[in-house]
C-alpha cells in the first residue's frame, strides 16, 4: 500500500493559472519535503516542514507556496505558473532528520500550456 | 566539482551480469541514500547507509566512511532493473538537505 500519495499523477494547467498539488502520508512522519525535478536533472528542494515549522530554501521562487494543515497532508501552491515551472514535483517524508529513511511519493508531472 | 559524484554516468549490461555503481562524496553526511527512479516515475528509496553493508534481494549497498565512498551492486541483473540510480548524501554540512549525485542511467538488455 502506498504510504506517500501524491495527487494528481499528471496535472495540466494554463500559463498564469494557479494550481495546487497535494501530498498525503500514512506514516505519521514529522518531516515532509517538496522537490522539483526537471528533465534529466537532480531533484531540487523547494521547502520542507518539520511538523508545523516551515523551512523555505533561499532560492525557491516566491511563486511557490506551501501549506501543511495537519501531519498527514501537505500542499504545494503555484500562484502563477510559468512555462519554466513545468516539471515533476516530488513529495517525500521522513520520521526525522539525520539517519532516517526517506519515503517518496510517485510524483506529479506538471505541464504548463 | 559536484559534492557527490557517481560513476559511471551511463551503463549498459546484459541480463544476468553483475553491476556496480560507485558514489564518492566530499561533504560531511549523516547518511547516504541510494535511490531508484524509473523513466517518468517517482523515486524509490533502496537503501539508507551510515556504515557497513546492507542487502535486499539482489541489491547490495556498501559504504566506507573513511574513504567517503559507497557502492551499489546488482546481482543477476534483469531488464526490470533498468532505471536511473541516484546516490544522495544527507545532513551534517547541508542542514539535513539531500545532496544528490549526478545519477547513473542503467539499461539491462535481455
Amino acid at each position: 500500500d502506498a504510504m506517500v500519495i501524491q495527487n494528481p499523477r499528471y496535472q495540466v494547467t494554463q500559463f498564469g493559472k494557479p494550481v495546487t498539488l497535494s501530498c498525503s502520508q500514512t506514516l505519521n512522519h514529522n518531516v515532509m519535503y517538496w522537490y522539483q525535478q526537471k528533465s534529466s536533472q537532480a531533484p531540487k528542494l523547494l521547502f520542507h516542514y518539520y511538523d508545523k515549522d516551515f523551512n523555505n530554501e533561499a532560492d525557491t521562487p516566491d511563486n511557490f507556496q506551501s501549506r501543511r494543515p495537519n501531519t498527514s497532508f501537505c500542499f504545494l501552491d503555484i500562484r502563477s505558473p510559468g512555462l519554466g515551472d513545468a516539471a515533476m514535483y516530488l513529495c517525500a517524508t521522513s520520521r526525522g532528520y539525520g539517519q532516517e529513511q526517506l519515503f517518496f511519493g510517485s510524483g506529479t508531472q506538471l505541464s504548463v500550456l | 566539482k559536484n559534492e557527490v559524484e557517481q560513476s559511471p554516468q551511463n551503463l549498459t549490461a546484459q541480463e544476468g551480469e553483475f553491476i556496480t555503481i560507485n558514489c564518492s562524496y566530499s561533504v560531511g553526511i549523516s547518511a547516504l541514500h541510494w535511490l531508484q527512479q524509473h523513466p517518468g516515475g517517482g523515486i524509490v528509496s533502496l537503501f539508507m547507509l551510515s556504515s557497513g553493508k546492507k542487502k535486499h534481494g539482489r541489491l547490495i549497498a556498501t559504504i566506507n566512511i573513511q574513504e567517503k565512498h559507497s557502492s551499489l551492486h546488482i546481482t543477476a541483473s534483469h531488464p526490470r532493473d533498468s532505471a536511473v540510480y541516484i546516490c544522495a548524501g544527507r545532513g551534517q554540512s547541508s542542514g539535513d538537505k539531500l545532496t544528490f549525485g549526478t545519477g547513473t542511467r542503467l539499461a539491462v538488455r535481455p
